[in-house]
This record gives C-alpha cells, sequence and structure tokens, in this order.
C-alpha cells in the first residue's frame, strides 16, 4: 500500500504570503493525486485532482504541481479564508481503495 | 447539482453496529459513479472506509475489510454503511463522497457535511 508523506506538519504564515506544501508518496502514483481542504467543522473540499487539474469554483490562487512520488500545492497569495488543514490523496491500483496524506495545517 | 446528506444514530454502543445512510439529491444514484466512505475520529485526519459502484460493485479498507458492509438501494436514490463490532476507536466523524472521474477515478468532488457517531455505553 502507498504511503503519502505530507510536510511541513504545520505551516506558519501571514495573509498575502506564498504557501508551498509538499506531499511525498512512498512509490509513484504517476499524476493521481488530488489535494483537499478543511476548515473546522466542515467536510474536505476538493482543490486539485489529477495532481495539476483545478476543481470547479476553486481559485487561481491554488495550483497543483508534480509526478511520480513528489508533489507539491501551492497558494499564490494566502487569503484569510485560506488557513485550513490541507490533505493529499491517492487512489492505490492494488488493493484498490484510497489513501490520505496526514495533513498540513496552515495557521496565520 | 449533486448533494449528499449522511444521517444514521449519533451514538452506538461498544461490539454494537453502525448504521448510517447517504442520501444523494440532485442527481441518480445509478449515475457512473463510484460513492465511498471516509471517516475522521476527533482530532485527527481522514481515513477511508470503502466505496460501492453503482453496480453494486464494492471495495474495502484492509483494516476495516471484516467488519464493513456497504451497499446501495437505487429505488431510494441512497448508499448504506454497516460496520459490525464497534469499540470507542470508531468514534468519528462520517463522510460519504462522490468519486468522480478525471484520468481515472481520482478525486472525491461532492461531499456530505458529515455526521458524528459516539461509541459508548
Amino acid at each position: 500500500e502507498i504511503v503519502l508523506t505530507q510536510s511541513p506538519a504545520t505551516l506558519s504564515l501571514s495573509p498575502g504570503e506564498r504557501a508551498t506544501l509538499s506531499c511525498r508518496a512512498s512509490q509513484s502514483v504517476g499524476t493521481y493525486l488530488a489535494w483537499y481542504q478543511q476548515k473546522p467543522g466542515q467536510a474536505p473540499r476538493l482543490l486539485i485532482y489529477d495532481a495539476s487539474k483545478g476543481a470547479t469554483g476553486i481559485p487561481a490562487r491554488f495550483s497543483g504541481s508534480g509526478s511520480g512520488t513528489d508533489f507539491t500545492l501551492t497558494i499564490s497569495s494566502l487569503e484569510p479564508e485560506d488557513f485550513a488543514v490541507y490533505y493529499c490523496q491517492q487512489r492505490n491500483t492494488w488493493p484498490p481503495g484510497w489513501t490520505f496524506g496526514q495533513g498540513t495545517k496552515v495557521e496565520i | 447539482q449533486v448533494q449528499l446528506q449522511e444521517s444514521g444514530p449519533g451514538l452506538v454502543k461498544p461490539s454494537g453496529t453502525l448504521s448510517l445512510t447517504c442520501a444523494v439529491s440532485g442527481g441518480s444514484i445509478s449515475s457512473i459513479n463510484w460513492w465511498s466512505w471516509v471517516r475522521q475520529p476527533p482530532g485527527k485526519g481522514l481515513e477511508w472506509i470503502g466505496e460501492i459502484y453503482h453496480s453494486g460493485s464494492t471495495n474495502y479498507s484492509p483494516s476495516l475489510k471484516s467488519r464493513v458492509t456497504i451497499s446501495i438501494d437505487k429505488s431510494k436514490n441512497h448508499f448504506s454503511l454497516n460496520m459490525s463490532s464497534v469499540t470507542a476507536a470508531d468514534t468519528a466523524v462520517y463522510y460519504c463522497a462522490r468519486v468522480g472521474y478525471g484520468s481515472g477515478w481520482t478525486k472525491m468532488d461532492v461531499w456530505g457535511k458529515g455526521t458524528t457517531v459516539t461509541v459508548s455505553s
């Protein structure tokens, strides 16, 4: 089973700064990687899928890159509403299923 | 657009069975999608539980497979989760989600708001 490791665990930044979040897979996942945002008391929200494709309605300041084992979520200029926890996720081929990273908290 | 809503008891006794339903509105559960369950223990990360295809095929997390059954009811446009022999470790917020097709089945693009289940006597 593929393991996803996110870093850092916590990212302390100010509004307007650039955020760079990392997700590393224990073996290649091609570009089959998604990113989610979760705010307290809310369900996760899909931001990026297939490593770099923006989900519907997601602001352009969110972008994803990478392939194989190393992936990055970038928030170009943090807005107050972007302070949240971010998870990466991939679909396993075998056994079929899903794996999440442990999350990165972006805090003020 | 498609919306999902979880429902079920908020309190389950240890060794009992947890039963949740996810109602699909704004679309058909018979559409070509996988439908998934994810949970989140208090203060922790996301854990995938299992999924069901519109045809009824299922996949389960290896760590939960022995205790979990996911089913689909097309007449009611909902799918369900049953988890047996629950313990306090199963206390969590339970989410249902739709799996969408990108370059493959690679995204959970619609989520329910979640329902809190506490396992306690």
